[in-house]
């Protein structure tokens, strides 16, 4: 398995620009998050999706929208680039059975808006 | 909503018991997390804790929950140079919605 991927690793945008970052698990994970890290704030969640076709707002959802057509993708599309979105963006998936969640975090996506 | 709050830093030589310590606000957070990450890399979950659980141990890992005072520790025993990260914990009831703290970094001198 390779478990949560995601690209690219890098991106230099400029303002108003658009772009997608993509996410994909070959675990088949029924819940999916996006979260950003800022420097002394931890990571907060953008969005998040709890199976296909079914997404919902996280804490910090403004100028990023998502879908969820399958199980293993869930991309994270920004509209109109911002220099407020320079960030570190993190795709996670996981399970829940039997009482026992695990989540599993992708390596990150560095996104720079100049 | 969740709020989760850290010390920012920690430094411990090697070999003493590191503590890193959490308090929250929401008593409904199903899983109590921590995760480890290291410079440049992405978040790997440590270990985590069931609400109704006062600890856990996991090897050199064992997790406190003061469930009364909202308080959730983490202790490393004999705590090596490659346990040099940035330690987050985390509050959810499933999902994949997390509220992370703000981190604890966490330096280990020789």
């Amino acid at each position: 398995n390779a478990g949560v991927t995601q690209t690219p690793k890098f991106q230099v945008l400029k303002t108003g620009q658009s772009m997608t970052l993509q996410c994909a698990q070959d675990m088949n994970h029924e819940y999916m998050s996006w979260y950003r890290q800022d420097p002394g704030m931890g990571l907060r969640l953008i969005h998040y999706s709890v199976g296909a076709g079914i997404t919902d707002q996280g804490e910090v959802p403004n100028g990023y929208n998502v879908s969820r057509s399958t199980t293993e993708d869930f991309p994270l599309r920004l509209l109109s680039a911002a220099p407020s979105q320079t960030s570190v963006y993190f795709c996670a998936s996981s399970y829940d059975r039997r009482g026992e969640e695990t989540q599993y975090f992708g390596p990150g996506t560095r996104l720079l808006v100049l | 909503g969740e709020d989760v709050e850290q010390s920012l830093f920690l430094s411990v030589r090697e070999g003493d018991s590191s503590v890193i310590n959490c308090t929250y606000t929401d008593s409904s957070s199903t899983y109590l997390y921590w995760y480890k990450q290291e410079p440049g890399a992405g978040l790997q979950l440590l270990t985590y804790i069931f609400s109704n659980m006062d600890m856990k141990q996991d090897q050199r890992l064992t997790v406190l929950l003061n469930k009364k005072d909202k308080h959730l520790s983490l202790r490393i025993a004999d705590t090596q140079t490659g346990d040099s990260a940035i330690y987050f914990c985390a509050g959810g009831g499933g999902g994949n919605k997390l509220t992370f703290g703000t981190g604890t970094q966490l330096k280990v001198e020789l």
